[in-house]
């Protein structure tokens, strides 16, 4: 079945620094690539998605890169915030599998 | 912006007990999915359901889990004779559109706020 992983696991950068989480999959079928993030005791919220047919999308200070050749995809967070700080977890959807997750802790 | 809602917020039971948690999804979803996440843990897939049936699910969605729609609103779970190991925090989703294996058009799911389930 379809396998996931992040990199790092654990994040943590000082306030106004840039973030870089790496997730990757094995399915190479997989053309939908969303990132959640989650706060302590909430749900997990969609920040950003890109699908198969774009290499980069961007949001403000959030952008995802995909390279569906080496079958990994990226999270970018530029000035970072305290706010920032909490799980990100990417996903495959497709499959139903979600990553194991990495705290990000941004550090005033 | 409409919601995926969820009761009760946090349910306490004695092991062996059934207990059923509940979500309401977006109004005009059609395709409903329940995910557990033990503390400390990654999202895990349980079921999808979608014109009243189970469209796909997880090994660990064995015979003790069943699903339901009782009416046009409400998406339930129950656990019919509930362990320690499942205690954990049960989300819902919802999305317009379906979540299939194998390359279908995707459409946002959209998480509830979770139901804890402590077993004790």
């Amino acid at each position: 079945g379809e396998n996931v992983e992040q990199h790092p696991s654990t994040l943590s950068v000082q306030e106004g620094d840039s973030a870089v989480i790496k997730c990757t999959y094995s399915d190479s079928a997989s053309n939908y690539f969303p990132w959640y993030k989650q706060e302590l005791g909430k749900r997990p919220q969609l920040i950003i998605d890109i699908r198969s047919n774009v290499g980069e999308k961007k949001d403000q200070r959030i952008a995802v890169t995909l390279n569906k050749t080496a079958k990994h995809f990226s999270l970018h967070i530029t000035e970072t915030q305290p706010e920032d700080s909490a799980v990100y977890f990417c996903a495959a959807p497709q499959n139903f599998v979600f990553g194991p997750g990495t705290r990000l802790s941004v550090l005033p | 912006e409409p919601e995926v809602t969820q009761t009760p917020s946090h349910q306490v039971t004695q092991m062996g007990q059934e207990v059923i948690l509940r979500c309401v999804p977006i109004s005009n979803h059609l395709y409903f999915y329940w995910y557990r996440q033990i503390l400390g843990q990654k999202v895990e897939f349980l079921v999808s359901f979608y014109n009243n049936e189970i469209s796909e699910k997880s090994e660990i969605f064995d015979d003790q889990f069943s699903v339901e729609r009782p009416d046009g609103s409400n998406f339930t779970l129950k656990i019919r004779s509930t362990k320690l190991e499942d205690s954990a925090m049960y989300f819902c989703a919802s999305s317009v559109l379906g979540l299939t294996r194998g390359g279908d058009p995707y459409n946002e799911q959209f998480f509830g706020p979770g139901t804890r389930l402590t077993v004790l």
